[in-house]
């Protein structure tokens, strides 16, 4: 089965760095999601990503953050400059079919995420 | 308000020793609650997607249903294998596509 892969497996950055994070989606998804888990904590949805454009975010996802799908593949996560409360697991997920209908195949597939630690 | 609610939040199994996890959750409209197997430092693997009141699934050891209020996960006859957070989530409303997850089971089996 096609596989969501995300780089870096892990980044250390300093407080106000920027840092890039990469997902690589399953080629025919077509709704691309970021989502944060910090250490103990639930998996928080950050934005979602569709027909290169944001279709939502939530708060968290303030001007710091921002994505974009440089090259029509890859899609990146940016923290313009990371803060010590940045430091979590961040996930990719990609979606087939953004169709609300119910019975349609709604499935996110999560890619095994990028841990990033701001000192 | 928690909007998805997961208990018990950990579980110690003896091997062979079945039970079951539950998902409880408060949204309206929902379009699907979806299960997911989490390892330490891992992403989510889908386990499950349930759509209505009554529907079950079912997967080598695990089987999954769902009422209009809430999620079982049975774990017949576990393995330590099975040993993992066990993740559930919600799709709902018109628009949006984000999924809304509880704080997860951590399920231990042991030999």
């Amino acid at each position: 089965e096609p596989e969501v892969t995300q780089t870096p497996s892990h980044q250390v950055t300093q407080m106000g760095q920027e840092v890039i994070l990469r997902c690589v989606p399953i080629s025919n998804h077509l709704y691309f999601y970021w989502y944060r888990q910090i250490l103990g904590q639930k998996v928080e949805f950050l934005v979602s990503f569709y027909n290169n454009e944001i279709s939502e975010k939530s708060e968290i996802f303030d001007d710091q953050f921002s994505v974009e799908r440089p090259d029509g593949s890859n899609f990146t996560l940016k923290i313009r400059s990371t803060k010590l409360e940045d430091s979590a697991m961040y996930f990719c997920a990609n979606l087939r079919s953004g169709r609300a209908i119910q019975g349609a195949k709604e499935t996110q597939y999560f890619g095994p995420g990028t841990r990033l630690l701001v000192l | 308000e928690d909007q998805v609610t997961q208990s018990p939040e950990a579980l110690r199994l003896q091997e062979g020793e079945s039970s079951s996890l539950n998902c409880s959750y408060t949204v309206s409209g929902l379009r699907g609650l979806f299960w997911y197997r989490q390892d330490p430092g891992k992403g989510p693997e889908f386990l499950f997607t349930l759509y209505s009141a009554g529907e079950e699934k079912e997967k080598e050891r695990l089987k999954a249903t769902l009422t209009k209020k809430e999620s079982f996960l049975h774990i017949t006859a576990p393995k330590p294998e099975d040993s993992a957070t066990y993740l559930c989530a919600v799709l709902y409303g018109g628009a949006t596509n984000k999924l809304i997850f509880g704080t997860g089971t951590l399920l231990a089996v042991q030999p």
